[in-house]
């Protein structure tokens, strides 16, 4: 089975930077991907690390550690519209490209 | 980019009633769509696996006979809840593994469904 754990609440302010972790527990590993997710909204695809390192695009980062088993997603230059709910998330080994979703991380971004 | 589409994105219904939630692919041709449900405050979990021309794959825990499934064409699946109860109100999303895209899922807007 799968299993990833992520802290349940983050808060900062605006234009501070913040990492949101993620670790896991997985039977077979295709790479680590996190999705964005506002209140009442659809998920939207943030980023996806298939190797260990780090990727980048624009304010949003993310970074692997395979022989860790650990992930983190990094915001910066926060802006209020971030506020929202953060998931990693990884893809099934099994076949069929399920994606199981981390507990989830709701990020406050105040004044 | 790849859309998903939800109809209805509310519904209200009694208990004891059947609701069918419509999941379409805009632009793209999807075989493979999955079907969510999100409790408040809660992570999205894997109810099935929709495949175009065959039988839907459920989930440990997800009752076949209560959660139908239908992917009838490359750019449709329905979720129907049949009878209904106040248990099964929550936030159904589906979403669609788009090839070529490397990992990426795209999802639909999600429809919020209420059991009186």
């Amino acid at each position: 089975g799968q299993s990833l754990e992520q802290p349940s609440e983050v808060t900062a302010v605006e234009g501070a930077i913040v990492q949101i972790n993620c670790t896991y527990q997985t039977s077979g590993f295709y790479g680590l991907s996190w999705y964005q997710q506002h209140d009442g909204g659809a998920p939207t695809f943030l980023s996806y690390n298939g190797l260990d390192g780090l990727e980048e695009t624009g304010r949003f980062s993310s970074f692997l550690s395979r022989s860790d088993s650990y992930g983190y997603l990094l915001l910066q230059e926060l802006q209020m519209k971030d506020s929202a709910s953060y998931f990693c998330a990884v893809r099934d080994t099994g076949g069929g490209n399920k994606l199981t979703f981390g507990t989830g991380t709701q990020l406050k971004v105040e004044l | 980019g790849a859309v998903v589409s939800q109809h209805p994105s509310r519904v209200i219904c009694k208990s004891g009633t059947s609701v069918k939630i419509e999941c379409r692919s805009l632009d793209f041709q999807a075989t493979t769509m999955f079907w969510y449900r999100q409790f408040p405050k809660q992570s999205l979990m894997l109810m099935a696996t929709s495949n175009e021309g065959s039988k839907a794959t459920y989930e440990q825990g997800v009752e076949k006979d209560k959660f139908l499934i239908n992917h009838a064409s490359l750019t449709l699946s329905t979720l129907t809840v049949t009878s209904a109860h106040p248990e099964d109100s929550s936030f159904y999303i589906c979403s669609a593994h788009v090839w070529g895209l490397g990992d990426t899922q795209y999802f639909g807007p999600g429809t919020r469904l209420t059991v009186l």
